[in-house]
């Protein structure tokens, strides 16, 4: 079975711009959650998807966003970036969202960089 | 609220030497404790994990104690070896509500020395 994946895996912007990041569960699994990765703030809760509907979010700006679709794909949005926000992103696919003990399976990240 | 603290955050031991992590949290709710270890350029990866439930849970050189009174849960690793060299995070939720969030401790950079 594979595992969860990312694209892309690095992304260059400037100050200001956009960005979207991808994030494909493991098939069957129908819960991702985004995770921001820093140096300083270590692993920080962004949002959780489950059946297209946001379960939980972390507190982050608005200017964060993300949806998830039919199929359990996700995709989180980082609009007006700033030099913060230079991270690696992480999502994080699971069987269901709560209600029991489920693992946590973390793609390969997106690493962005913001100049 | 949901708040965990790791230390120490950074731990030098020789190879075959034991390495301890601790991590503390101050939300009696909690009750799902996993612990991912994240290789230089790696995904985080569970390693281990223990429920309210239980004190203690072992897996060859890995074990993990809870304390639920004094609100702390450790990570040991006996017979270190280079490989074991990385970033382990301890992480924290409750389980039963409607989400799988995570709570991250700051993580611990553990140096194995051969």
């Amino acid at each position: 079975k594979a595992g969860v994946t990312q694209t892309p895996r690095y992304l260059i912007k400037t100050r200001g711009q956009q960005v979207t990041l991808s994030c494909s569960p493991i098939s069957g699994h129908r819960s991702v959650s985004w995770y921001q990765q820093t140096p300083g703030q270590g692993l920080q809760f962004l949002f959780e998807y489950f059946s297209e509907t946001q379960r939980n979010k972390g507190n982050f700006p608005g200017r964060f966003s993300g949806r998830q679709f039919s199929n359990s794909r996700s995709e989180m949005n980082v609009s007006t970036l700033e030099l913060g926000d230079s991270a690696l992103y992480l999502c994080a696919s699971s069987l269901t969202a709560g209600g029991g003990y489920n693992e946590q399976f973390f793609g390969p990240g997106t690493r962005l960089t913001v100049l | 609220g949901e708040n965990v603290e790791q230390h120490p955050s950074t731990l030098s031991v020789q190879e075959g030497d034991s390495a301890v992590i601790k991590c503390t949290y101050s939300d009696s709710a909690s009750n799902y404790f996993p612990w991912y270890k994240q290789e230089l350029g790696k995904r985080p990866q569970l390693i281990i994990d223990i429920r309210s439930n239980v004190g203690e849970k072992k897996d060859q050189r890995i074990a993990v104690t809870l304390n639920k009174t004094a609100k702390h849960f450790s990570l040991h690793i006996t017979e270190t070896q280079p490989e074991d060299s990385a970033v382990y995070f301890c992480a924290l939720t409750t389980v039963g509500g409607a989400t799988n969030k995570l709570i991250f401790g700051t993580g611990t950079l553990l140096a194995v020395q051969p």
